[in-house]
């Protein structure tokens, strides 16, 4: 079974870098794609970037400057690297499964706060 | 970027009843390639988003067939056939036809 799980600190200073991980076990990263979505409080959802099998990305342009999405493969893992965060980046943040033209795995999510 | 426009925002059912939920888009998601991706998903609280149906119709394995998807070009419905008591929670629709992917704002069942 494919299982996602996310890792990171829970509360990041404002201006700083947010960094997560999430651990994929089931499937290997070396085949489809995977990658971020955040939901903001409230119901809003935004699809924030995935890198393919290949270690080829696509990033949302609202944050194409600020965003960086990596991989290591030897530990089936990838990686979000978010720059210069401010509180509107206060967010849940979900790792996922993208599998031709859907999401058919999420991770279980972890709340960032961005405050000092 | 492609909106998806949700309605109604909150939708209160009794246990049994039918429901739909309308997903409307600012631009044709039909793709290309011939496809249509419009996806639904399910948040109940505390819990990640579980996909519901892809490719407008498509039920995900697993999921009860009293959902159903249905829909063309900018205008989609999710109907539940007979709502129960776990259905409860924000749905979601999600195109995948246009970059960036975008999501619909959310539609909140709640159980009377």
């Amino acid at each position: 079974e494919v299982q996602l799980q996310e890792s990171g600190p829970g509360l990041v200073k404002p201006s700083q870098s947010l960094s997560l991980t999430c651990s994929v076990t089931g499937y290997s990263i070396t085949s489809n794609y995977w990658g971020w979505i955040r939901k903001f409080p409230g119901n809003k959802m935004e699809w924030m970037g995935y890198i393919s099998y290949s270690g080829s990305t696509s990033y949302n342009p609202s944050l194409k400057s600020r965003i960086s999405i990596t991989r290591d493969t030897s530990k089936n893992q990838f990686f979000l690297q978010l720059n210069s965060v401010t509180t509107e980046d206060t967010a849940t943040y979900y790792c996922a499964r993208f599998n031709y033209g859907r999401i058919d795995y999420w991770g279980q999510g972890v709340m960032v706060t961005v405050s000092s | 970027d492609v909106v998806l426009t949700q309605t109604p925002p909150t939708l209160l059912a009794t246990i049994g009843q039918s429901v739909s939920i309308s997903c409307r888009s600012s631009q044709s998601l039909l793709h290309s390639n011939g496809n249509t991706y419009l996806n639904w998903l399910l948040q109940r609280t505390g819990q990640s988003p579980q996909p519901l149906i892809y490719l407008v119709s498509k039920l995900e394995s697993g999921v009860p067939n009293r959902f159903s998807g249905s829909g063309s070009g900018t205008d989609f419905t999710l109907k539940i056939s007979g709502v129960e008591a776990e259905d409860l929670g924000v749905y979601y629709c999600m195109q995948f036809t246009h970059y960036p992917l975008t999501f619909g704002s959310g539609t909140k069942l709640e159980i009377k």
